[in-house]
């Protein structure tokens, strides 16, 4: 089983800031890599699919990138509404896997 | 504008059977390129994906869970069904149900959530 580990665990920032979230895989993914936003109370929503795709109607602040074993989630200019917790997820032989989160929260 | 949404007992008894609802709305169930899902979030925790069906009825699931899951879909009420055997206190999360737009492997839609405790 491929095994996801996010990093950090527990992100603090401010508004207007640049942060990165880390996504490694245990064995090299074939890029079926999403990321997930998630507030308290509510489902998941998807940012990025395929790595790097953004969904549609998500803001273009949001970009992903990364091949191989490692995969990074970018928020460009933090926004009051993007202090959430954050998933990656991969698929891979007729299974998908979560990484563990990153809560991004307001310093 | 899809909608899923769960339905079912908020309360199971340990050793009995989850059973898990899910109706969708805003759309068909019967979409070539999706599949349908049931994901679990235990409270606190990260999520955990238990597995998926098409349409026509194709499933596979979480390798940890498989032998007790079963889901299953009825397309003529447009919904799909969640069924987890021989529960205990871990299975106690909140249970979503999920569109797989299993073309580029990522759920697109969910459903609100419905918490499941698990208690003797």
């Amino acid at each position: 089983d491929i095994q996801l580990t996010q990093s950090p665990s527990t992100l603090s920032a401010s508004v207007g800031d640049r942060v990165t979230i880390t996504c490694r895989a245990s064995q090299s993914l074939s890029s079926w890599l999403a990321w997930y936003q998630q507030k308290p109370g509510k489902a998941p929503k998807v940012l990025i699919y395929k790595a790097s795709t953004l969904e549609s109607g998500v803001p273009s602040r949001f970009s992903g990138s990364g091949s191989g074993t490692e995969y990074t989630l970018t928020i460009n200019s933090l926004q009051p509404d993007d202090f959430a917790t954050y998933y990656c997820q991969h698929y891979g032989s007729y299974s998908y896997s979560f990484g563990q989160g990153t809560k991004l929260e307001i310093k | 504008q899809l909608q899923l949404q769960e339905s079912g007992p908020g309360l199971v008894t340990t050793s009995e059977t989850l059973s898990l609802t899910c109706s969708v709305s805003g759309g068909s169930i019967s979409s070539s390129g999706f599949y349908w899902g049931w994901i679990r979030q235990p409270p606190g925790q990260g999520l955990e994906w238990i597995g998926s069906i098409s349409y026509s009825g194709n499933t596979y699931y979480n390798p940890s869970l498989k032998s007790r899951v079963t889901i299953s879909v009825d397309t003529s009420k447009k919904q799909f069904s969640l069924k987890l055997g021989s529960v205990t206190a871990a299975d106690t999360a909140l249970y979503y149900c999920a569109r797989d737009k299993s073309v580029s492997f990522y759920f697109d839609s969910w459903g609100q959530g419905t918490l499941v405790a698990v208690s003797s």
